[in-house]
């Protein structure tokens, strides 16, 4: 069936440094809908970013992320960190109807 | 932006209680979902309801679980008979269209604890 891998469970930096990461998936479907979720400490799950476009990068808020059919990837980045980007991501694939989610990596960024 | 509101935050129950966990979804929305999360661990589709109907379900949605939302009423998700193993965050979430690039809302959770 379909997964999600993300590779970190936890990831932490420094302010102003960069930020990746890591989105896998495998499916059936020739034609998969990636996302990026975040979740902030007791708040809702928000949409971060969107793609369906192979090899074209998406952008929000600072984030991108670019879907590689050929690597299976979908990939996070941010140029800089900022302290308001301490949450927990989760990178979410649809092919068909239901939304399968990876484990999700708990990003921490300190000053 | 759009707001998905759950009811209750927490419920604790004995097992083999029924437990009916509320969702109000985006007022405009048509379609709506169920996921479970055990501590620990990813969010888990559960199911799918469009035009009073299940559309999709996997298999973590036991026969004890049934859905519904009674004419623009609450979307509801009912567990009867609860079991251990049903203890965990559940998030309701709401799109306006069916399609993959759809966005979904999702509500804060309810934190379901079965003793």
């Amino acid at each position: 069936g379909d997964s999600v891998t993300q590779t970190e469970g936890l990831v932490t930096l420094t302010e102003g440094l960069p930020v990746m990461l890591n989105c896998t998936y495998q499916t059936i479907y020739s034609n998969p809908f990636l996302f990026w979720y975040v979740q902030h400490l007791n708040e809702s799950p928000r949409l971060l970013l969107k793609s369906f476009t192979d090899n074209k990068r998406t952008e929000h808020q600072g984030f991108h992320a670019t879907l590689h059919k050929s690597s299976s990837s979908f990939h996070l980045q941010k140029s800089s960190a900022q302290l308001s980007d301490s949450a927990l991501y989760y990178c979410a694939l649809r092919g068909g109807r239901a939304l399968i989610f990876g484990t999700g990596t708990t990003v921490s960024v300190s000053p | 932006g759009p707001k998905v509101l759950q009811i209750p935050s927490h419920q604790i129950i004995d097992m083999g209680q029924m437990v009916t966990l509320n969702c109000d979804p985006v007022s405009n929305h048509l379609y709506f979902y169920w996921y479970k999360q055990i501590l620990g661990q990813q969010m888990e589709f559960l199911v799918n309801f469009y035009n009073g109907k299940v559309m999709e379900k996997s298999k973590l949605f036991k026969d004890q679980f049934s859905v519904e939302r009674p004419d623009g009423s609450y979307f509801t998700l009912k567990i009867q008979p609860t079991a251990l193993e049903d203890s965990a965050v559940y998030f309701c979430a709401s799109s306006l269209l069916g399609v993959g690039y759809a966005e979904q809302f999702f509500g804060p959770g309810t934190r379901l604890t079965v003793l």
